[in-house]
This record gives C-alpha cells, sequence and structure tokens, in this order.
C-alpha cells in the first residue's frame, strides 16, 4: 500500500513570510508528483506538478523533488491571507490513479 | 464552459437507503474517479474508471456502486451497505488513465452527503 505523509499542521506563517510544505512518500517508483490547494468547504485545485528532480517555479509557488530522499516540498513566496487553505500533496500510482497525503493546513497571519 | 459537475450540492438520506450521486464532464477525458473525504482528512479513492463500461476498485469500494456507460458521466451510489456514509463526495477527471506524467486530475465541485 503506498503512502504519501504531511504534517497535518496547522502551520502559521506571517503575512510575507515563505511557507515551506513538505510531503513524503513511501514508492521509490513514483514518477510524478501534484500539488493541491483546498478551501474550506471547495474542492481541491491543481497549483502545479513535478516530474523532475529539482525546483519548478511558478509564480509565488516553488516545487521541489527529490527523488532519492522520497520528498517532495512547496514553497510559498510572500505568503497571502488568502493562501490559507489546506495544501494536498498527490503522487501518481503508475498511470492508474492517484495516492493523496491528508494535507498540511496553512494559517497566513495577517 | 469545460467543466465537472456533480449534483445535487447537498443530500439527506435517511439510514437504509440508497442514494446516487451525479457526475458529468464534457472535458472528452476518458478516465474518471470518486473520493471521499472525511472532516480533517485526506482524500480515498472508492472507483476509478478509464473507459466506458469498465471500472476498478479503489482502496474503500465497499458500499458503493458505479457505472459507466457513457463517457461523459460516472455515477455513483452509496448503498445501505455503506456504514458511515455521511462524507464529502468529489468526482474528478484526467484526460488518460495511464496517460502523461503531467496528466493531473480535475475535480468537481463535491457533494456533500448527510445520513439522518
Amino acid at each position: 500500500q503506498k503512502e504519501v505523509e504531511q504534517n497535518s499542521g496547522p502551520l502559521s506563517v506571517p503575512e510575507g513570510a515563505i511557507a515551506s510544505l513538505n510531503c513524503t512518500y513511501s514508492d521509490r517508483g513514483s514518477q510524478s508528483f501534484f500539488w493541491y490547494r483546498q478551501y474550506s468547504g471547495k474542492s481541491p485545485e491543481l497549483i502545479m506538478f513535478i516530474y523532475s528532480n529539482g525546483d519548478k517555479e511558478d509564480g509565488r509557488f516553488t516545487a521541489q523533488l527529490n527523488k532519492a530522499s522520497q520528498y517532495v516540498s512547496l514553497l510559498i513566496r510572500d505568503s497571502q491571507p488568502s493562501d490559507s487553505a489546506t495544501y494536498l500533496c498527490a503522487v501518481d500510482n503508475y498511470g492508474q490513479n492517484f495516492v493523496f497525503g491528508p494535507g498540511t493546513r496553512l494559517s497566513v497571519l495577517p | 464552459d469545460g467543466g465537472i459537475t456533480q449534483s445535487p450540492k447537498y443530500l439527506f438520506r435517511k439510514e437504509g437507503q440508497n442514494v446516487t450521486l451525479s457526475c458529468e464532464q464534457n472535458l472528452n477525458h476518458d478516465a474518471m474517479y470518486w473520493y471521499r473525504q472525511d472532516p480533517g482528512q485526506g482524500l480515498r479513492l472508492i472507483y476509478y474508471s478509464q473507459i466506458v463500461n469498465d471500472f476498478q476498485k479503489g482502496d474503500i469500494a465497499e458500499g458503493y456502486s458505479v457505472s459507466r456507460e457513457k463517457k461523459e458521466s460516472f455515477p455513483l451510489t452509496v448503498t445501505s451497505a455503506q456504514k458511515n456514509p455521511t462524507a464529502f463526495y468529489l468526482c474528478a477527471s484526467s484526460p488518460r488513465l495511464a496517460g502523461p506524467p503531467t496528466d493531473t486530475q480535475y475535480f468537481g465541485p463535491g457533494t456533500r452527503l448527510t445520513v439522518l
């Protein structure tokens, strides 16, 4: 059974700071990794995906992947109160489906 | 507008009743999925389907059933055998099962089911 782990939080950061969200996964053969944001009571929306080792940047968001250590992280620069949400890490299961982590709740304090 | 629709948004049922949740997509996606989310928890896979008339069980399929008679539709029935059905149900689709690494899943707005 594949496992994806995240710190459930809440992670609190002041407005303007960098928020760092981490995710570890159990299957060394996993290839693709996705970060979703979910506001309370809403459905998840994709932030970004990554499948190569290293960093991938998209605006204020940077995904980092280290396959040797089996972790993927999401950095949010210049955090805003509107970034307050639960962030879900998902790992592709050999193209069959996704395995989701439990999510990390982020709170950005004004 | 392309997207995934789920209905109803809120659903109440009495114990012992079956109920069907609707999921429709006009994205021409091959693969569709059903997830369950309990408060403060992640998503758990119920069923998924790659093509019409074919579907596979996920991690928590017991007490649920699905059908895939049309590419754009993937309804989920919560049966009376599901012991604790109160949850937030999410439908998702992706272009192709076993597609390229960048194929992602897109979610509908969800249905919140409450058993009275």
